[in-house]
């Protein structure tokens, strides 16, 4: 069975650092990955996907995230973090049915 | 477009009460389905729906109910409220061919005491 694994459960960076935050998958056949965001109080959002070809896929509001199938992972990324950008993000694997199996989600904090 | 929207915001409940959360989309989606979220497990699937008439279930569907008699509604049914369904229970809508692509509701935050 497809899960999903987000080692960090929170994350702090300073704002206008640098973000990666990590996801690795397990999955039978080629994934299909996916970033969604929560921000407080609200449903999620969906950030970007992967379903094949060029390894490294950009998203909404500045972030990326790059496919390594030998790592088994879907690391989220954005050069330079805003305040804004505080929220929860989850990663999730497109699996059997068309249902999305989710992470337990990763809580970015972005101190000023 | 109201998207996805999910009544009540908020409600408590007694252990063995029976309630209804309720989901509509108005963007003719097929797709919908009922996640549940809990500290540090991410979310869950419930049950999910292909179209009216059509539901199955998902990860977690124990104490839960569904059905779809319509393309827009899609509620979600409690029968005898237990604590472990104390969570914060999310509806999404898609179309079939994009279902990875879900627009989320705002949310129902659920206490059963």
């Amino acid at each position: 069975a497809q899960s999903v694994t987000q080692p960090d459960i929170h994350i702090t960076v300073s704002e206008g650092a640098s973000l990666e935050l990590r996801c690795n998958y397990s999955y039978g056949a080629t994934p299909y990955l996916f970033w969604y965001v929560q921000s407080p109080g609200q449903g999620l959002q969906l950030l970007l996907k992967y379903f094949s070809g060029d390894t490294l896929v950009q998203g909404i509001k500045g972030f990326e995230a790059e496919f390594k199938r030998s790592q088994s992972s879907f690391n989220l990324r954005k050069p330079s973090v805003h305040w804004s950008d505080a929220a929860e993000y989850f990663c999730a694997v497109g699996g059997h049915g068309n249902k999305l199996v989710f992470g337990a989600g990763t809580i970015l904090r972005v101190k000023s | 477009n109201a998207g996805v929207t999910q009544t009540p915001k908020f409600q408590v409940l007694k252990t063995g009460q029976s309630m209804t959360l309720q989901c509509a989309q108005d963007m003719n989606h097929e797709y919908m389905s009922w996640y549940r979220q809990d500290p540090g497990m991410g979310l869950r699937l419930i049950h999910y729906s292909v179209g009216a008439g059509i539901t199955d279930q998902g990860e977690v569907p124990n104490g839960y109910n569904v059905s779809r008699s319509t393309t827009e509604d899609f509620p979600l049914r409690l029968l005898s409220a237990a604590p472990s369904q104390t969570s914060v229970y999310f509806c999404a809508s898609s179309a079939t061919e994009r279902y990875y692509e879900q627009y989320f509701g705002p949310g129902t935050r659920l206490t059963v005491t």
